[in-house]
């Protein structure tokens, strides 16, 4: 068992570019979820996947957030055209079955939108 | 949308004083979860509650599920300096495993905790 895996752990981007971040749960997790976190605040729920199926996403997730999950396994989350206000903490999380609630988060990915 | 409200926002204590830190919502939540975050990582969980007045402990740690569901509370014992970090509350509206929003918690904007050896 070697956790969460985030990759990269940070990236400083321009406005208007593309990143794509991504995320290996533990091997035997079904769930996988993506949280946003703002300096001060706590973690904001972005969306969650149950095996490949995504399967609630937030408000917070507009036009330009997309998170894929193929084969189930890793999952990758693309923001397009980033903005300044974009900028914060992606963390990702993963939990087994029948353990909804205390999930395993990962380091996360720290992007800065300059 | 939905917030949970955490006190204190920060404490400032001598190692091996006990800490008590709380979280409040104006709803009902079903499952209420504590979570510590040192800087540059992702939160760990360290207690989870799933009944209502539910008391579980964790080592020095004790945390509560309030019997009114809207509340929950977290005490340390004897704080030691790696006590340092931020602690969040977070809940769940869910019930049980399935329909609504069943990933999804709500965090509280944490307490951070500084202890002096």
């Amino acid at each position: 068992d070697t956790g969460v895996s985030q990759d990269p752990r940070h990236k400083i981007t321009k406005r208007g570019q593309n990143v794509t971040f991504r995320c290996d749960p533990i091997s035997e997790h079904n769930r996988l979820y993506w949280y946003r976190q703002t300096l001060g605040q706590g973690p904001e729920f972005l969306t969650y996947f149950q095996n490949e199926a995504q399967l609630e996403k937030s408000r917070l997730l507009s036009d330009r957030f997309s998170a894929e999950r193929p084969k189930g396994s890793f999952s990758t989350l693309e923001i397009q055209r980033t903005e300044q206000g974009d900028s914060a903490m992606y963390l990702c999380a993963s939990s087994a079955p029948g353990q909804v609630y205390g999930y395993t988060f990962g380091s996360g990915t720290r992007l800065t939108v300059v | 949308g939905q917030q949970l409200n955490q006190s204190p926002q920060s404490m400032f204590i001598q190692e091996g004083e006990d800490v008590s830190m709380n979280c409040t919502s104006s709803s009902i939540f079903n499952t209420w979860l504590w979570y510590k975050q040192e800087p540059g990582e992702g939160p760990v969980l360290l207690i989870a509650l799933y009944k209502a007045g539910e008391l579980t402990s964790n080592g020095r740690l004790t945390a509560q599920f309030g019997i009114t569901r809207k509340d929950s509370f977290l005490n340390i014992s004897a704080s030691i300096p790696s006590d340092v970090g931020i602690y969040f509350c977070a809940g769940s509206q869910a019930v049980g495993n399935y329909g609504g929003s069943q990933g999804n918690l709500i965090f509280g904007k944490g307490t951070k905790l500084s202890v002096k050896p």
